[in-house]
């Protein structure tokens, strides 16, 4: 049974720092996606890794994804106060291309 | 841009009332989700379509909760009778069929049992 975990769970951080959300896997899988989603609202597609190796950037956020490890990271670079959401990471599972598994988010707050 | 549409956006009912949510995905997108996001958690998949048909329903309560795509295009959830842990956000997803299965979210159901 796949099992996605994120940590840390909460996250209070001042505008400027650099910051690492890390995302372990269980069981084998190439697929991994990261959501955003601010209170009350749904969720924002970021970033879809499809291999071994994958990097993607957007402005202050970057992603990776290393499946011999099954650990992505969510990199934060000089955050700043509007990047404070809930960060969720979803896995694809190897047998069921179509169904991903998501971890328990990552609440970020970043305090101006 | 095309969205995935939902309907209503908030929701309070009784205990012991049916309710139901509408879903219209992105148009061409043959698979659809309905996710049930309790607060402070990540979404759970109750029910998957592609096109008309279910392929998992695995973690939908079927003793009160139905879903239906009967045209293969929007899809109706809906809840009867509805309990006080059914309170939670209900999210609608949908994605093309290969490559990335990336899956685009509707803006969501918040429902309140009272």
């Amino acid at each position: 049974e796949l099992k996605v975990e994120q940590n840390p769970l909460f996250l209070s951080m001042q505008e400027g720092k650099n910051y690492t959300i890390y995302c372990n896997y269980s069981t084998t899988s190439d697929r991994l996606y990261w959501y955003r989603q601010d209170p009350g609202k749904s969720l924002e597609s970021l970033f879809v890794l499809l291999s071994n190796g994958a990097v993607k950037q957007e402005g202050r956020l970057m992603a990776s994804l290393d499946t011999k490890a099954r650990l992505s990271t969510l990199h934060i670079t000089a955050a700043v106060h509007d990047l404070s959401a809930t960060y969720f990471c979803a896995v694809g599972m190897s047998n069921r291309d179509d169904k991903i598994i998501f971890g328990k988010g990552t609440r970020l707050h970043i305090l101006p | 841009e095309a969205e995935v549409a939902q309907s209503p956006r908030y929701k309070i009912t009784e205990k012991s009332q049916a309710v139901a949510f509408w879903c219209d995905p992105i148009s061409g997108h043959a698979t659809l989700y309905w996710y049930r996001q309790i607060l402070g958690q990540g979404p759970e998949l109750l029910v998957q379509f592609q096109d008309e048909s279910v392929v998992d329903d695995s973690q939908l309560p079927k003793d009160r909760f139905s879903a239906e795509r009967l045209k293969g295009v929007d899809s109706t959830l809906k809840i009867q009778p509805a309990e006080l842990g059914d309170s939670a956000m209900y999210l609608c997803a949908s994605s093309l069929t290969g490559h990335s299965y990336e899956q685009y979210f509707g803006p969501g159901t918040r429902l309140t049992v009272t």
